[in-house]
């Protein structure tokens, strides 16, 4: 099944504790995204990849990193979580970017404490 | 920055109406549009793409102005199982970006 997976889908942490939200998809997509959707504010991209080793910042990349050494896996990082960093994650996948549909994982609910 | 307004809503019908949501986008260059679903705490599902002047999928119509940079979206013959929020999407894509600008979603419940 065509999937896109995140782990964990639930996280309750403390501050400054590093962290790391996997995310791998099954459909060989080149392209991969991370979003954070918080009340009122919508999904704001953080970073997205559009190859192995091609990553770039979204709107909202502060206190964030990621990786893309495999096609597959997209992981993302907080080094030193706060907060404000409290929120509901989704990774994404597509195949041909801008123009095609987006598969997104279930989500990771994180809270920083 | 590439900005993407909706109806705030909430929008409350009864089972069997029609609805329209309205879309406004300031990236004039944006070629595709998107409309996705979300039910509540659930990731983002594609409920339809708009290429050209519009889309339509059984009950749903989506529609394009590219003159005045808007899309919309209708429902018609609600069902219950249409309550959920509808996201307007934006992509921006090539020259080495890829980026997707969501508005912040309406709300919809159908009601019986």
């Amino acid at each position: 099944e065509a999937q896109v997976t995140q782990n964990p889908r639930y996280l309750i942490t403390v501050t400054g504790k590093k962290l790391t939200v996997t995310c791998s998809q099954n459909m060989n997509h080149e392209y991969m995204s991370w979003y954070r959707q918080d009340p009122g504010l919508g999904l704001r991209q953080i970073y997205y990849s559009m190859n192995v080793e091609v990553t770039d910042k979204g709107d909202v990349p502060e206190g964030y990193k990621v990786s893309r050494k495999e096609k597959r896996n997209f992981p993302l990082i907080l080094e030193s979580p706060s907060p404000n960093q409290t929120s509901l994650y989704f990774c994404a996948s597509a195949y041909g970017g801008g123009f095609t549909e987006a598969f997104f994982g279930q989500g990771t609910r994180l809270t920083v404490v | 920055r590439k900005e993407v307004e909706q109806d705030p809503g909430p929008f409350n019908v009864p089972e069997g109406a029609t609805v329209a949501f309205n879309c406004t986008y300031s990236n004039s260059a944006s070629q595709s549009f998107f409309w996705y679903r979300q039910d509540c705490r659930k990731e983002p599902k594609l409920l339809m793409s708009v290429y050209s002047s519009g889309n339509e999928d059984g009950r749903f119509t989506a529609q394009l102005n590219r003159a005045s940079q808007y899309i919309s979206l209708l429902i018609r013959d609600s069902k219950l199982s249409d309550s959920a929020t509808y996201l307007c999407v934006v992509p921006t894509s090539g020259a080495g970006s890829y980026q997707l600008t969501f508005g912040k979603g309406t709300k919809l419940s159908v009601i019986p």
